[in-house]
């Protein structure tokens, strides 16, 4: 079973920041949170990980609270193309459990 | 193109007859998933391997499934006497182990999936 909660939908005006919210009360020390989103009939796409810090790539930023119960996934400047469900799962070392995600709406 | 290659793209099949999918991971990566996604639905895991070693797989995985990976390389996924209900995109994805121990899982990288129907 998923160890996340995330809200099913969120709707975000292109040039925003999309602000998607996980929570993951019974994450263990050693486990990751990941995220992936999936765009319409294409295969998952990882975007970005992290253990305890705050983490920022070229796609996206990854804040995890200090106690480590919910992260929030920042897309800076939301576009349409990023219109897609998006995935948080929390792994160590087995396999990656998805949840049903939250499914963002970017509108023009 | 170096990422995940999965074949064939779209399956159509009568129920009853056997199907087999073939994954080709990213080369250096050592592991191997089987996810099964119906639609509306998040991907189900059904099976990993480390190299050659199958080393979990969900109750999903009935005894008409059954999955290899011989030399640790490519992986199939075979499905026999088909069911409706098998119809889905199976998905297939590749990771290679990090982290302070080698434990870890680094990122995943899945293919497009295979798109099974049957009728």
């Amino acid at each position: 079973d998923a160890k996340t909660t995330q809200p099913p939908s969120m709707d975000c005006a292109e040039g925003r920041a999309a602000n998607l919210p996980c929570n993951h009360s019974t994450i263990s020390g050693n486990e990751y949170v990941y995220w992936y989103r999936q765009i319409h009939s294409q295969g998952p796409q990882y975007i970005i990980h992290g253990l305890k810090n705050n983490e920022t790539n070229e796609m996206a930023s990854l804040i995890i609270t200090e106690d480590r119960k919910s992260s929030t996934l920042i897309l800076p400047h939301a576009t349409l193309r990023d219109t897609a469900v998006y995935y948080c799962i929390v792994d160590y070392g087995q396999n990656f459990v998805f949840g049903p995600g939250t499914r963002l709406s970017v509108l023009p | 193109d170096t990422g995940v290659s999965q074949d064939p793209r779209h399956k159509i099949t009568k129920r009853g007859q056997n199907v087999t999918f073939r994954c080709d991971p990213i080369s250096e990566h050592n592991r191997l998933y089987w996810y099964r996604q119906t639609l509306g639905q998040g991907p189900e895991f059904l099976t990993y391997f480390q190299n050659e070693a199958q080393l979990e797989k969900s109750r999903l995985l009935s005894d008409r499934f059954s999955a290899e990976r011989p030399k640790g390389s490519f992986s199939t996924l075979e499905i026999q006497r088909t069911e409706q209900g098998d119809s889905a995109m199976y998905l297939c994805a590749s990771s290679s182990q990090g982290g302070l121990f080698r434990l870890v899982n680094t990122e995943a990288f899945f293919g497009q999936g295979t798109r099974l129907t049957v009728v």
